[in-house]
């Protein structure tokens, strides 16, 4: 069984830029998590899809970050403009369900932001 | 104050030898309690997951225990391998997962 994917693996951009993210979760999967982590830390939830529909935004800084799931299937995290706080690990999950089940990540990008 | 805070930050050990990793977290209920391996460059891996009625869980050579009056956890590795150097972190869901900030095992030979 195939996992998460994520692309691009590493982003370096200067603050100002815009950057975008993608993720193509595991298949059959109906629930879609964006998560950020800054280093040294855990993750934090940033966006959680339920097929196409957003169950839970509210840490998502909305001034600068959006994301989609058009299809209920592949999603995409958009940051613009970036911030220097934004250099972290970025990382999707998914699982089967919307409740307390197994999630599963994928390998992350790492974004540093000049 | 975090919600999950763990302990030690960082532990550096010899291959064979036995660790157990520490969690405290305050909230309370919850769904349950996951224990999952980071290595570098990657993410996180589940280990074990355990409902707030359950006391132990093993995955190998990997234990967890849960103390739901003392609101702590614990890791257990036994035996350990070089290839057990990762961050090792402690989940609550809520159902939102809130995380520790881990522990980073070091694993020499």
């Amino acid at each position: 069984e195939a996992g998460v994917a994520q692309s691009p693996r590493y982003k370096i951009i200067e603050k100002r830029q815009s950057v975008a993210f993608w993720c193509n979760p595991i298949s059959g999967h109906a629930t879609l998590y964006w998560y950020q982590q800054i280093l040294g830390q855990g993750p934090k939830l940033l966006i959680q899809f339920q097929n196409n529909g957003v169950v839970d935004d509210s840490q998502l800084p909305k001034d600068r970050f959006s994301a989609e799931r058009l299809k209920g299937v592949d999603s995409t995290l958009k940051i613009q403009p970036a911030k220097l706080e934004d250099s972290a690990v970025y990382l999707c999950a998914s699982s089967l369900g919307r409740g307390t089940g197994e999630q599963y990540f994928g390998p992350g990008t790492r974004l540093t932001v000049t | 104050k975090n919600q999950v805070e763990q302990s030690p930050q960082s532990l550096i050990i010899l291959e064979g030898k036995n660790c157990t990793l520490q969690c405290n977290y305050t909230v309370s209920p919850f769904s349950n309690l996951r224990w999952y391996k980071q290595d570098t460059g990657r993410g996180p891996v589940s280990l074990t997951i355990m409902t707030f009625s359950e006391n132990t869980k093993s995955n190998g050579r990997y234990t967890a225990t849960l103390d739901a009056d003392t609101k702590q956890s614990s890791l257990h590795i036994t035996a350990s391998q070089l290839s057990d150097s990762a961050s090792y972190i402690c989940v609550v869901a809520l159902p939102r997962l809130t995380f520790g900030e881990g522990t980073q095992l070091t694993v020499n030979p």
